[in-house]
């Protein structure tokens, strides 16, 4: 059974870091592509980030670029995001998903629970 | 960067009806769309993907149509656990999601 549990989030102030993490299990984690997705609260979907099964390519959104940083440890079975100089826009639950092929081509077919983070002062 | 623009952003439907989203790209995305249900307080499901595609375990009742920048979800007849928000989501250039339909009882 293919399962994706985030952690890391919490409530953290305006100009601070988080690093999220998400544990992989139930299937073979380096044949994928590995994204994060958020929410913000009664909002829509948002992609932030993405990785390909072997690090070789990395893709963000604008609105994170430059200030997140998505990396994975396939030894670890685990996926990665450093969340630097943090906004309250970027106050949401924030997703694992695992793509369904080996690169950002294809969709999430699994998705984790979600980790709530909330910038405030 | 590809728009995504979902159609209606509110559904008001009846148990039984045929129900039908849209969804328009900014660009041609070929057939590189998936759509996804997410119900209150749970991650988002994949229901198809290349557009037409039915994810295993996904109920016929549900199908997609459509290429290049124009696609629809489809659901034949509306069932109880079918209200909830869907999304559009293209995976030609990195990955965009539409704003959300909400399906709601009528």
């Amino acid at each position: 059974e293919v399962q994706l549990v985030e952690s890391g989030g919490g409530l953290v102030q305006p100009g601070r870091s988080l690093r999220l993490s998400c544990a992989a299990s139930g299937f073979t984690f380096d044949d994928y592509a590995m994204h994060w997705v958020r929410q913000a609260p009664g909002k829509g979907l948002e992609w932030v980030s993405g990785i390909s099964w072997n690090s070789g390519s990395i893709g963000y959104a604008d609105s994170v670029k430059g200030r997140f940083t998505i990396s994975r440890d396939n030894a670890k079975n685990s996926l990665y995001l450093q969340m630097n100089s943090l906004r309250a826009e970027d106050t949401a639950l924030y997703y694992c998903a695992k793509g369904a092929g080996y690169s950002s081509g294809w969709p999430g077919d699994y998705w984790g629970q979600g980790t709530l983070v909330t910038v405030s002062s | 960067d590809i728009q995504m623009t979902q159609s209606p952003s509110t559904l008001s439907a009846s148990v039984g009806d045929r129900v039908t989203i849209t969804c328009r790209a900014s660009q041609s995305i070929s057939s590189w769309l998936a759509w996804y249900q997410q119900k209150p307080g749970k991650a988002p499901k994949l229901l198809i993907y290349k557009a037409s595609s039915l994810e295993s375990g996904v109920p016929s009742r549900f199908s997609g149509s459509g290429s290049g920048t124009e696609f629809t979800l489809t659901i034949s007849s509306l069932q109880p656990d079918d209200f909830a928000t869907y999304y559009c989501q293209q995976y030609n250039s990195i990955w965009t999601f539409g704003q959300g339909t909400k399906v709601e009882i009528k």
